[in-house]
């Protein structure tokens, strides 16, 4: 049982390079969600999705895109990196039935990146 | 902006000693609660999940949650050293549709 795949796990970009970090889930899940963890701190949402199609901002997503063309599948696209995007990348996914909450989130192993 | 606190740490207990975790959040509305661990250059792994007021055992956890209070608690009992790792709280809020993470307090137990 895979749960959350992310790739790469590492990376060392260029300023101004681009690329694309993988993120896929086998669990069915509805809701997918990519996160940035820097050094000490605690996770911030750059982008979530609800469902294949439908994607919205989270709270730091300059610099940042996403699509979701597949229930499995949420990759976060760099365009333009730049040195502040060095950080360590999680990808989450959740199922959500309704409101009102619910179950808590699955993550994957993370990907590292440095913009040099 | 809803917000979730938690005391930072680092939280130093014995071995053998309960472990306290404390966090408390800003959005009323907030219906499902959990708790992470998080290793040192490892992915947040579920520990608890806590839905309705009072207590949840699990093992050697309990998660407390008290929706008034607006105050969600992680106690660990019998800390082994094994258990130093940093402590993540994530709040359910958007009637579910997000979560919000604490900053995470960071334990430490001492054999």
């Amino acid at each position: 049982n895979a749960g959350v795949t992310q790739t790469p796990k590492f990376r060392i970009l260029k300023i101004g390079q681009s690329m694309t970090l993988q993120c896929a889930q086998d669990m069915n899940h509805n809701y997918m969600y990519w996160y940035r963890q820097d050094p000490g701190m605690g996770l911030k949402l750059i982008y979530y999705s609800v469902g294949a199609g439908i994607t919205d901002k989270g709270e730091v997503p300059n610099g940042y895109n996403v699509s979701r063309s597949t229930t499995e599948d949420f990759p976060l696209r760099l365009e333009l990196a730049a040195p502040s995007q060095t950080s360590v990348y999680f990808c989450a996914s959740s199922y959500i039935k309704g409101q009102g909450g619910g179950q808590p989130q699955h993550f994957g192993d993370g990907t590292r990146l440095s913009i040099l | 902006q809803k917000e979730v606190e938690q005391n930072s740490g680092p939280l130093s207990v014995p071995e053998g000693a309960i472990a306290s975790l404390n966090c408390t959040y800003s959005d009323r509305g907030s219906q499902s609660f959990f708790w992470y661990r998080q290793y040192s250059g490892k992915s947040p792994e579920l520990i608890m999940s806590i839905y309705s007021n009072g207590d949840k055992e699990d093992g050697r956890f309990t998660a407390q949650l008290n929706k008034a209070s607006q105050y969600v608690s992680l106690l660990i009992r019998d800390s082994q050293p094994s258990d130093s790792a940093t402590y993540l709280c994530a709040v359910n809020i958007n009637y579910g549709q997000n979560f919000v993470f604490g900053p995470g307090t960071r334990l430490s137990v001492l054999p």
